[in-house]
């Protein structure tokens, strides 16, 4: 069965990075878009780019560019997303999510549990 | 950037009751070529990652119970839980797959009256 695996809680100061992990598995990882959604605390979902693990190419919403940086190694099936110059507006949950079908412009069949980073001094 | 505009912000219904949710999109989603909205429906639930109801503005994912079904084209669309059971209780988004920002609703939090 589909599984995203996300990696554990983070707690960060304002202007570090965190970069989390997102283990896919039961699929074959290089064939759909991982994307990004994150959710402040009580608040609505937001997206933030996707990654095309078979190429590395990524789309990242204009809100995040030059802060965002998503990755992947297809070796081990992860997906990674490292958020730079963090603000204490940057807490939320961050989740990975699958594409239905390999688009980029889509809706998603799967998701990660969820990290939530929490950004304070 | 389209904006999806989800109303009402929470309603409460009672068991068994119709419940009924709307999303407007500030331009179509409607993709004239294949004549497919491009709209899904998703239920978060506390402590849970959202999870797909509804895509193609209609059509339902495997797996969902019947009582849930979209309806719409264009900018509007409506999400119906037709007999409101208890673990329905949560909260539902709208999401457009149009264009790039992918674009969610405010989200609709449906409670037992």
């Amino acid at each position: 069965q589909v599984q995203l695996v996300q990696s554990g809680a983070e707690v960060k100061k304002p202007g570090a990075s965190v970069k989390v992990s997102c283990k896919a598995s039961g699929y074959t990882f290089t064939g759909y878009y991982i994307h990004w959604v994150r959710q402040a605390p009580g608040q609505g979902l937001e997206w933030m780019g996707w990654l095309n693990p078979n190429s590395g190419g990524t789309n990242y919403a204009q809100k995040f560019q030059g802060r965002v940086t998503m990755t992947r190694d297809t070796s081990i099936s992860t997906a990674y997303m490292e958020l730079s110059r963090l603000r204490s507006d940057d807490t939320a949950v961050y989740y990975c999510a699958k594409e239905a079908y390999s688009s980029g412009l889509v809706y998603f069949d799967y998701w990660g549990q969820g990290i939530l980073v929490t950004v304070s001094a | 950037d389209i904006v999806m505009t989800q109303s009402p912000d929470s309603l409460a219904v009672s068991l068994g009751e119709r419940a009924t949710i709307n999303c407007k999109s500030s331009q179509s989603v409607l993709y004239s070529s294949n004549n497919k909205n491009y709209l899904a429906w998703y239920q978060q639930k506390p402590g849970q990652p959202p999870k797909l109801l509804i895509y193609w503005a209609s059509t339902r994912e495997s797996g969902v119970p019947d009582r849930f079904s979209g309806s719409g084209s264009g900018t509007d669309f409506t999400l119906t839980i037709s007999s409101l059971q208890a673990e329905d209780v949560a909260v539902y988004y709208c999401q457009q797959y149009y264009g790039i920002p992918l674009t969610f609703g405010q989200g609709t939090r449906v409670q037992i009256k």
